[in-house]
């Protein structure tokens, strides 16, 4: 059982590019999550979903789209990278049930902007 | 902005000693959870308290919240060199199909062996 995967796994890209990250669930779970990390921030939420065609902005939304056409999937773009979006970018879902309220991280997509 | 926030930053103790951390927040929650992540790894939840719980206890974890304080700790006993990693404290505020959790920056722990 994969649970969540992320590719790819380290992506270097120059400024002005758009870069697609993907993620990919197979717990059937309703919610998923974009995250970047920064060093001196945490982890910071960019865009969530609760279900297939529904998605809602974060705290750092401004650069980034996401679609959610199935389930299983919620890729995240960078329209034109910036510097500023090197970072560390994790995926996570959660079911969202009563007494499941947890979240599952994939294991990060590592992204450089030269 | 951040709805949590650890304390110490980082704290580095010697194997089989008890390491306590400290999660402050600012606005009403569901929920709070503890994450751990290993350098270069996910996030690995750990323990989740509701607010109308006090104290929680998992294995060698145990967590309290004073909702009134909004505080939480955790605290981790007989520690091991493998409980070297970054613990996060997540608020947690759910409303309708509404799900906000929001991370602190994370307490750097180093047990020495």
């Amino acid at each position: 059982d994969a649970g969540i995967t992320q590719s790819p796994r380290y992506k270097i890209t120059e400024t002005g590019r758009q870069v697609t990250l993907m993620c990919h669930q197979t717990w059937s779970h309703s919610y998923m999550f974009w995250y970047r990390q920064d060093l001196g921030h945490g982890l910071r939420l960019i865009y969530y979903s609760a279900a297939a065609d529904i998605t809602d902005k974060g705290e750092v939304p401004d650069g980034y789209v996401v679609s959610r056409s199935k389930t299983e999937n919620f890729p995240l773009t960078l329209e034109s990278a910036t510097r500023s979006q090197t970072s560390v970018y994790f995926c996570a879902t959660a079911k969202l049930a009563l007494n499941q309220e947890t979240q599952y991280f994939g294991p990060g997509t590592r992204l450089l902007v030269l | 902005s951040q709805q949590g926030e650890e304390d110490p930053q980082a704290l580095s103790i010697q194997e089989g000693e008890n390491a306590t951390m400290n999660c402050s927040y600012k606005t009403s929650i569901n929920n709070l959870q503890w994450y751990r992540q290993n350098s270069g790894r996910g996030l690995v939840h750990l323990i989740l308290i509701r607010s109308n719980e006090r104290e929680k206890h998992s294995g060698r974890l145990r967590v309290t919240l004073d909702t009134s304080k909004k505080s939480s700790s955790l605290l981790i006993t007989a520690s091991r060199a493998a409980d070297t990693a970054s613990y996060f404290c997540a608020t947690v505020l759910i409303g309708g199909s509404n799900y906000k959790l929001t991370f602190g920056k994370g307490t750097l722990l180093t047990v020495n062996p």
